[in-house]
């Protein structure tokens, strides 16, 4: 049990819909980040917020986009949805308090899209 | 470029032997390293960690050995057990609030 909960736990959409993914953290984890594992690959850093500021991106699109609110909340938001984004999604949370050193992830959500 | 690399897909061991899985890097400048298992329908879960000061850390049965010459590290499971089965994630970041950059993976299968 990590404390950080997502949903859905799945979704399907057609392609060029828009999605809505959420995360609720651990109280206290100030950073949230995001990662996309494609099928038979790592999780891809997707981008990162701290304190509600994004504060760090990978490499994918604007249309990628996100959000962490005060309550420790936060959404990712997919637009123009395109049949690649089918994936796991995942968030994972930590806090800098006492090092904080590691990140701890939620159950993820299987986004397919046709 | 893949900035951590995981050659090794698959491994099978007898439950009680040791697994051994490997990991190598090539960013100089990441500074903590990290395993974690990873279930089907689950999150991955945070198993062991090791600072880039250090060359060993072992929790129960749990190993990691840090070799920063060969940028290359390794997770020593004794002694395996079915439960280990499960796909293995080596992941690293550098200093600071950074983001983790993670290899493939490697399915363990630890046949009873």
């Amino acid at each position: 049990e990590t404390g950080v909960t997502q949903s859905p736990t799945h979704l399907i959409k057609t392609r060029g819909q828009q999605v809505t993914l959420r995360c609720s953290s651990q109280s206290g984890h100030n950073t949230v980040s995001w990662y996309q594992q494609a099928l038979g690959q790592g999780p891809q850093f997707i981008f990162q917020y701290y304190r509600e500021e994004e504060n760090g991106r990978g490499n994918f699109p604007p249309r990628f986009s996100g959000l962490q609110f005060p309550n420790y909340s936060s959404e990712l938001n997919v637009n123009a949805l395109e049949l690649d984004d089918s994936a796991l999604y995942l968030c994972a949370s930590r806090t800098l308090a006492g090092g904080g050193e590691t990140q701890y992830f939620g159950p993820g959500t299987r986004l397919l899209v046709l | 470029d893949q900035q951590v690399k995981q050659n090794s897909p698959s491994l099978s061991v007898q439950e009680g032997r040791i697994s051994i899985l490997n990991c190598d890097y090539t960013n100089s400048m990441f500074d903590y390293f990290l395993w974690y298992k990873k279930y089907p329908a689950e999150g991955p879960t945070f198993l062991i960690s090791i600072s880039s000061i250090k060359d060993k850390n072992e929790d129960g049965r749990f190993t990691v050995f840090l070799n920063k010459s060969a940028k290359h590290l390794s997770l020593h499971i004794v002694p395996s057990q079915p439960g280990d089965s499960a796909v293995y994630f080596c992941a690293a970041r550098t200093r600071g609030n950074t983001p983790l950059v993670f290899g493939k993976g490697t399915r363990l299968s630890v046949i009873a």
